[in-house]
This record gives C-alpha cells, structure tokens and sequence, in this order.
C-alpha cells in the first residue's frame, strides 16, 4: 500500500542547534514530495517541493531537503533552529501525476529549548 | 493578497444540528479543497473543486456531508445532521491551478468544530 511515514512524533531541539526531521515514503515510483509547516493555530504553509531534477530541494525560512531515492526517504533539514520554528511539521506525497491528490504524514512536532 | 478565508474560527454545537463552515478563497484561484484534521487520522482530503465543479469526494465520510461552490470565490461545507464524531478541525485550501498534485495549495486557518 501507498504510504508516507514520519517516525518521529515530537523532537526537541535547543535553539541554534541543527534539525532533520525524517520522512519514509512507499510509492511504486518515484512521487511529487513536499514538506509542509503549521504553527499553532494556523493552516498549513509549503515549505518546499521536489517534483524531480536536483535532489537537494532549498524552501522557504532556510530549510531544505534531500530526496534519497535509495532510502525512499525525504528529509527536512535546518543548520540552526529558530524559536519560531517551534510547530508542526508534514511530510506529504503525491503519486507521480498531477491529476492525484496529496496524502499527507501524521506529522512531527518541533519544540525549541531556549 | 487576504488570503484563504474560513469562518467561523470556532462552532460549539450540539449533536443533530446543522452546521456550516465557509471558504473564501484567495481571488484568482481556481481549485478548492476541504481537508479534516484529527487525532487520530490526520489530515484528510475530504473534497477538491477545480473551477467550481466538484471533481473527487471520495473523502467525504458519508451523506450527511455535502460541500458546493455557489461561485468562483465561496465554498459551503456542511454536516447535517452533525455527531460527536464530526469534531475536528476543518481547513480549506486553494490553488492558482487545477494540477492538484503539483499547485501549491494556500491553506485558510481552519475551523475548529466542537460537536457535543
């Protein structure tokens, strides 16, 4: 079965520390993949998109992420943590065809210490 | 731009009532997707809209859901008769085109439905 997986409920990191929040997909080929954000009490805002070509994606608010194709695996990174970093992170795939609808991970909750 | 506009914010209500949710969307934009947040299941597509026809509500839960779009800019959501388990948070997105998968969808700041 199709599936996008995000083992990690809820990381904490200290502030200006680095981050990689992980994100397992299974898809019989390669699919559109996205990382979406949602601070508290808001909608959800795309952080970035890999749809193909250089599998190191740059998003928006210094993040990016590196798609594996080994490890079906699309990893959100960020050299140092801000406090308004502190929110909900989803991972998201799409089957490879503009015409599918987006499923998205159970998402991992990011807590920053001071 | 105002961006994605839903309302209410907030509804309390009591099982059995009607309830309506309300999506504005951001102008110029012409697909429309009602997704429901829970615990327990995430964040699922409920139903997608490209230029005011409805286009997959496989992810309506059952006949007590209906969603429409008067016009280009307004969509209706609404549960009736509304149950305990209807209680969620409900977002409504759009996007600029009508390639579901790769537009990038603008999400509203949700409603938050509270089913007694």
């Amino acid at each position: 079965a199709q599936s996008v997986t995000q083992p990690d409920i809820h990381i904490t990191v200290s502030e200006g520390a680095s981050l990689e929040l992980r994100c397992n997909y299974s898809y019989g080929a390669t699919p559109y993949l996205f990382w979406y954000v949602q601070s508290p009490g808001q909608g959800l805002q795309l952080l970035l998109k890999y749809f193909s070509g250089d599998t190191l994606v740059q998003g928006i608010k210094g993040f990016e992420a590196e798609f594996k194709r080994s490890q079906s695996s699309f990893n959100l990174r960020k050299p140092s943590v801000h406090w308004s970093d502190a929110a909900e992170y989803f991972c998201a795939v799409a089957p490879y065809s503009s015409a599918s609808k987006i499923i998205f991970g159970s998402g991992t909750r990011l807590s920053i210490r001071p | 731009d105002a961006g994605v506009i839903q309302s209410p914010r907030h509804e309390v209500t009591e099982m059995g009532q009607e309830v309506t949710l309300r999506c504005k969307l951001i102008s110029g934009h012409n697909s429309l997707f009602w997704y429901r947040q829970t615990m327990m299941r995430g964040l699922e597509l409920l139903i997608y809209f490209n230029n005011n026809v409805p286009i997959d509500d496989s992810g309506m839960p059952e006949d007590r859901f209906s969603a429409k779009m008067p016009n280009a800019s307004f969509s209706t959501l609404k549960i009736q008769p509304s149950e305990p388990r209807d209680s969620a948070v409900y977002f409504c997105a759009s996007s600029l085109g009508t390639e579901i998968s790769t537009d990038t969808q603008y999400f509203g700041p949700g409603t938050r439905l509270t089913v007694l």
